[in-house]
């Protein structure tokens, strides 16, 4: 399984554009990035998700580089309410029933 | 369309007491997962099913026994609970090529 590796923590203001990158410099062809955030004490929530294209959606978008080793994943107008632990993870595009591992994500802080 | 239901959401036992935590979801799902959370960790993997009577390991399973009777419900059991065991419990439920969905957790405590 390819590897991910992200910053332990970022702060963003209130308005403004949170970009948040993942390392992923092992993923195979065949493996989607995917993007989960969880807010505090809640159930990890879905984001996003990609394979090599570019990805939008009424969340975030998801830009993934030419290489597919990093991508970056941007809410494009954080609010407070985007203040949560975000998770990039790798998984095979034929899964069979591939289990999350979720690592240690990048804790997110929307300032005012 | 609820999701995935987890029930209960509270719960303390005394340390040796078993109690079965439930985990139901209403969209046909294949895949069904136990995770437990740590404070101030990650989620890390109990067990899993692929499909309806099938259940595998994951990363953390002793202690832990789980089944998967029907579709839309993934039990998982503790037989004999100890204080190493006080976590929040999240079930996840998917299918190929789309996002996992998680219920709301499980809050256990063992004393």
């Amino acid at each position: 399984d390819a590897k991910t590796t992200q910053p332990p923590s970022m702060d963003c203001a209130e308005g403004r554009a949170a970009n948040l990158p993942c390392n992923h410099s092992t993923i195979s062809g065949n493996e989607y990035v995917y993007w989960y955030r969880q807010i505090h004490s809640q159930g990890p929530q879905y984001i996003i998700h990609g394979l090599k294209n570019n990805e939008t959606n009424e969340m975030a978008s998801l830009i993934i580089t030419e290489d597919r080793k990093s991508s970056t994943l941007i809410l494009p107008h954080a609010t407070l309410r985007d203040t949560a632990v975000y998770y990039c993870i790798v998984r095979p595009v034929s899964n069979s029933g591939y289990a999350l591992n979720f690592g240690k994500g990048t804790s997110l802080l929307v300032t005012p | 369309n609820a999701g995935v239901t987890q029930t209960p959401k509270f719960r303390v036992l005394k340390t040796g007491q078993s109690m079965t935590l439930l985990c139901a979801q209403d969209m046909n799902h294949e895949y069904m997962y136990w995770y437990r959370q740590d404070p101030g960790m990650g989620l890390r993997l109990i067990h899993y099913s692929v499909g309806e009577g099938t259940t595998a390991k994951g990363e953390v399973p002793d202690g832990y026994n789980v089944s998967r009777l029907k579709k839309q419900n993934f039990l998982l059991g503790l037989e004999s609970a100890a204080p190493s065991q006080t976590s929040v419990y999240f079930c996840a439920s998917g299918r190929n090529n789309y996002g996992y969905t998680f219920g709301s957790g499980t809050r256990l405590t063992v004393v």
